[in-house]
């Protein structure tokens, strides 16, 4: 089993429309998470951490749960510009701090 | 800041070749990290340095691969001889103690034919 597996995507969505991904991961030692943005082509860039008690940027809302080890992402009113691959990322702390990315989920919004 | 800086952008070699990927992070980051990218695999850590020290190497894939970090501003990884499945994008990434997240540079892309 994967230590972080995500939806399998692609997800395509009209312009407007409120999506969510899903990630899971293995390790209860997991102490941080992150959401990174993935470009065609180009480097993962960190879009934001995930709190224990949820928090929002924006159109983007992360939310953790660490009973179920889950973590989600919310994009609310999507835009052509937030098409991307959306990557889960864990700290497993109790392998020297090394993130550990789950696999993406392509987004694609559509006008 | 200049970012994490990669070189070369492209690789194109044939099998059996040496490869070697270059890496500066940016300046006062003590860890530096490589990884690879692939569709079916994903983004996978190969190695990771702190203080220019090899702390974890579980994720180098076999011995054709090593990597050095000489000094703070500077690292290398080598493939010898590559194989036409060693093609990638490969990465490296910094971070500063206590930073939040990685910053990554913008990759090169290895194509061994």
């Amino acid at each position: 089993r994967k230590e972080v597996e995500q939806d399998p995507g692609p997800f395509n969505v009209p312009e407007g429309a409120t999506v969510a991904f899903n990630c899971t991961y293995s390790n209860s030692a997991s102490q941080s998470f992150f959401w990174y943005r993935q470009d065609c082509r180009k480097e993962p860039k960190l879009l934001m951490s995930v709190y224990s008690s949820g928090n929002e940027d924006g159109r983007f809302t992360a939310q953790l749960n660490r009973a179920s080890q889950y973590i989600s992402l919310l994009i609310r009113d999507s835009k052509l510009s937030d098409s991307a691959t959306y990557l889960c990322v864990v700290i497993l702390y109790n392998q020297g701090g090394k993130l550990i990315f789950g696999q993406g989920t392509e987004l694609s919004v559509k006008p | 800041d200049a970012g994490v800086i990669q070189s070369p952008r492209h690789e194109v070699t044939e099998m059996g070749q040496e490869v070697t990927l270059r890496c500066k992070p940016i300046s006062g980051h003590d860890y530096l990290f490589w990884y690879r990218q692939t569709m079916m695999r994903g983004l996978e850590l190969l190695i990771y340095f702190n203080n220019n020290v090899p702390i974890d190497d579980s994720g180098m894939p076999e011995d054709r691969f090593s990597a050095k970090m000489p000094n703070a501003s500077f690292s290398t990884l080598k493939i010898q001889p590559s194989e036409p499945r060693d093609s990638a994008v490969y990465f490296c990434a910094s971070m500063g103690t206590g930073d939040y997240g990685y910053t990554f540079g913008s990759g090169t892309r290895l194509t061994v034919v």
